[in-house]
């Protein structure tokens, strides 16, 4: 089975520092991949997805992920953190043939003014 | 855009009750989903639905059921309610092989 995991449940940055987020799947099939953004008390929004495209996907909020195959990760940058940014993310998998998709534990962004 | 709309954003309801959550969205997906969302453990999927009528098990299914006669709305139910299943719900929807759109959630208190 298709699993998701995402290292640090919980990361500090400082305002305009670097984000990284990292998540690793666990599929020798590349699935199709997905990071999602969740505000307090919110629903889950996509960020940015992958389908076997681009390995650099670009997203909405100046974030973008790469796929890399060789270490199946798909790990989530933003080169300069904003205060607006400050969530929880969820990386998550959906593999070829089936429509569950899979999600990790989630990492809360903290962003230090 | 697509609009998922879940029935309730709080609900609190006693130990054994009987307790229906809707969800209902407008974009003709095939797919619909009820997930729960507890803190450390991500999102765990309950049950999903590829057509009407039609429902699979998913991680977590023990104390839940669901119902979906109409391709629009899935509702989850909970046949006697417990405290460890005070959660927060969140339903969503897809196309095939495409990413899911999410409600609000519904966060259940169970006292």
């Amino acid at each position: 089975a298709q699993s998701v995991t995402q290292l640090g449940s919980h990361v500090s940055v400082s305002e305009g520092a670097l984000v990284l987020l990292r998540c690793n799947y666990s599929s020798s099939v590349p699935p199709y991949l997905f990071w999602y953004v969740q505000y307090p008390n919110q629903g889950l929004q996509l960020l940015l997805k992958y389908t076997s495209a681009a390995t650099l996907v670009k997203g909405i909020n100046g974030f973008e992920a790469e796929f890399k195959k060789s270490e199946t990760s798909f790990h989530l940058t933003k080169p300069s953190a904003h205060m607006s940014d400050a969530a929880e993310y969820f990386c998550a998998a959906l593999s070829g043939g089936y429509q569950k998709v899979t999600f990790g534990t989630g990492t809360k962004l903290q962003v230090i003014p | 855009d697509v609009k998922v709309t879940q029935s309730s954003r709080y609900l609190v309801k006693r130990t054994g009750e009987k307790v229906f959550l809707e969800c209902v969205q407008d974009m003709d997906h095939e797919n619909m989903f009820w997930y729960r969302q507890d803190p450390g453990l991500g999102l765990r999927l309950i049950y999903f639905s590829y057509d009407v009528k039609m429902k699979e098990k998913g991680d977590i299914p023990e104390g839940y059921s669901v119902s979906r006669e109409k391709k629009e709305r899935f509702s989850l139910i909970l046949e006697s309610a417990s405290t460890n299943q005070t959660s927060m719900y969140l339903c969503a929807s897809s196309l095939e092989s495409t990413e899911a759109f999410f409600g609000q959630g519904t966060r259940l208190t169970v006292v």
